[in-house]
């Protein structure tokens, strides 16, 4: 298995600017995690997907963040408008279970807004 | 507010040496404990994940132990490589089950 795929791996932006984080999660994943990571705060988890429905997004920060899966092997996550403070390594994550059983990260996107 | 503390925040060994970090928490109701290990620049990989009635897991060189009376845990390195170079972090779930709770991580600098 090809493992979590997320895309772009980097992306620099201006301010303002709206980015668009893809997710493909392991075939037959059931759950689906967006978790921010910085240097400041660590992992924190943005929202959590069970069978393609949201269950817990109260860690999107602002409304500027919004997350989709319209289907089981896709999954994006989008800031618009972007700020400096955005900037941090978005991962992806899924997990066979409901809940986060042996949870199986991507590669991150790194993201930077200037 | 559920918590994981890790120590030390970083350390240096030689090749071929052993190592012990330390995870300390205050997540209750417990669920697991998990040790990933993130490379620079690349997701974290689920090393051991243990549950309250396990007090040891291995995977390889790696050893996590547990005790869940004292909510603390380890993850003792054996006979490290340079590959063993990463941060080590340390993840407790409580009951919730996909709420966790992330230590700052263990920053371990193997050298030769």
């Amino acid at each position: 298995d090809a493992g979590v795929i997320q895309s772009p791996r980097h992306e620099v932006t201006e301010m303002g600017q709206e980015v668009t984080l893809r997710c493909k999660p392991i075939s037959g994943h059931n759950s689906l995690f967006w978790y921010r990571q910085t240097m400041m705060r660590g992992l924190e988890l943005l929202i959590y997907f069970n069978n393609n429905v949201p269950i817990d997004d109260s860690g999107m920060p602002e409304d500027r963040f919004s997350a989709k899966m319209p289907n089981a092997s896709f999954s994006t996550l989008k800031i618009q408008p972007s700020e400096p403070r955005d900037s941090a390594v978005y991962f992806c994550a899924s997990s066979l279970l409901q809940g986060s059983g042996e949870l199986f990260f991507g590669e991150g996107s790194r993201l930077t807004v200037l | 507010k559920n918590q994981v503390e890790q120590s030390p925040q970083s350390l240096i060994i030689l090749e071929g040496k052993n190592c012990t970090l330390q995870c300390n928490y205050t997540v209750s109701p417990f669920s697991n404990l998990r040790w990933y290990k993130q490379d620079t620049g690349r997701g974290p990989v689920s090393l051991t994940i243990m549950t309250f009635s396990e007090n040891t897991k291995s995977n390889g060189r790696y050893t996590a132990t547990l005790d869940a009376d004292t909510k603390q845990s380890s993850l003792h390195i054996t006979a490290s490589q340079l590959s063993d170079s990463a941060s080590y972090i340390c993840v407790v779930s409580d009951r919730n089950d996909y709420k966790l709770s992330f230590g700052a991580g263990t920053t371990v600098t193997v050298r030769a």
